[in-house]
């Protein structure tokens, strides 16, 4: 399977925290994307790296990129309750033609 | 104000039925997508379809049809054949390729 592995599957944090998912790929990749998804909802765009990038940043979320490891990090920080989500990273291969999906992150926010 | 609408949001089908789930878009995209999400297991392809009167077979695409008949409609069928239908289903377009993908808030399909 080409499919990403989320760790950890399930992150339970205080608001104000940070909250850091990470995403390992198998293939080499043209592109990673982060999606979150709310309970019974469909996936929200979150943020796009490209595989000659190291690093981006989009409000309080950062994401990295290793391609030598096939890993990448998503981190949101100060956390709020309405951060509470499934994150989802999604890789599209150098020689495929479709985004493959990983299980997911289950993220939990306590006020 | 631009987006994916899928129809409907709960659909239940009996024993040797044939369902049609919608998704229609209003972006302008050219290529839309099928996906299938079970629990903890992420999104799995069904079809995808790049240009109107196209379309090609995902990962699992046995017990489903497609069509693409106009740029902003993508219905998909869950046949008899479909042994195992009850699921989340999700609709989601892009302006084609690696781009990202814009999703409906799905139809969640259960067996009667």
């Amino acid at each position: 399977s080409q499919q990403g592995e989320e760790d950890p599957q399930a992150l339970s944090i205080q608001e104000g925290e940070n909250a850091t998912m990470n995403c390992s790929y198998k293939t080499s990749i043209n592109n990673l994307q982060w999606y979150r998804q709310n309970s019974g909802r469909g996936l929200v765009h979150l943020i796009l790296i490209r595989s000659n990038e190291r690093e981006k940043h989009s409000g309080r979320l950062r994401v990295t990129l290793d391609t030598s490891k096939k890993s990448s990090s998503l981190l949101i920080t100060a956390s709020r309750a309405a951060d509470t989500a499934s994150y989802f990273c999604a890789t599209f291969p150098n020689t495929g033609n479709q985004f493959y999906f990983g299980t997911g992150t289950s993220l939990t926010v306590i006020p | 104000d631009g987006g994916i609408t899928q129809s409907p949001k709960y659909l239940f089908r009996k024993e040797g039925q044939n369902v049609t789930l919608s998704c229609e878009q209003n972006l302008n995209h050219d290529a839309m997508y099928w996906y299938r999400q079970d629990p903890g297991q992420g999104l799995r392809l069904i079809y995808y379809s790049q240009i109107v009167n196209d379309f090609q077979k995902g990962d699992i695409a046995e017990g489903y049809s497609v069509s693409r008949e106009k740029k902003e409609s993508f219905p998909l069928t869950v046949t008899s054949a479909q042994k195992n239908p009850t699921a989340f289903y999700l609709c989601a377009s892009s302006q084609g390729g690696n781009q990202p993908q814009h999703f409906g808030d799905g139809t969640r399909l259960s067996i009667l």
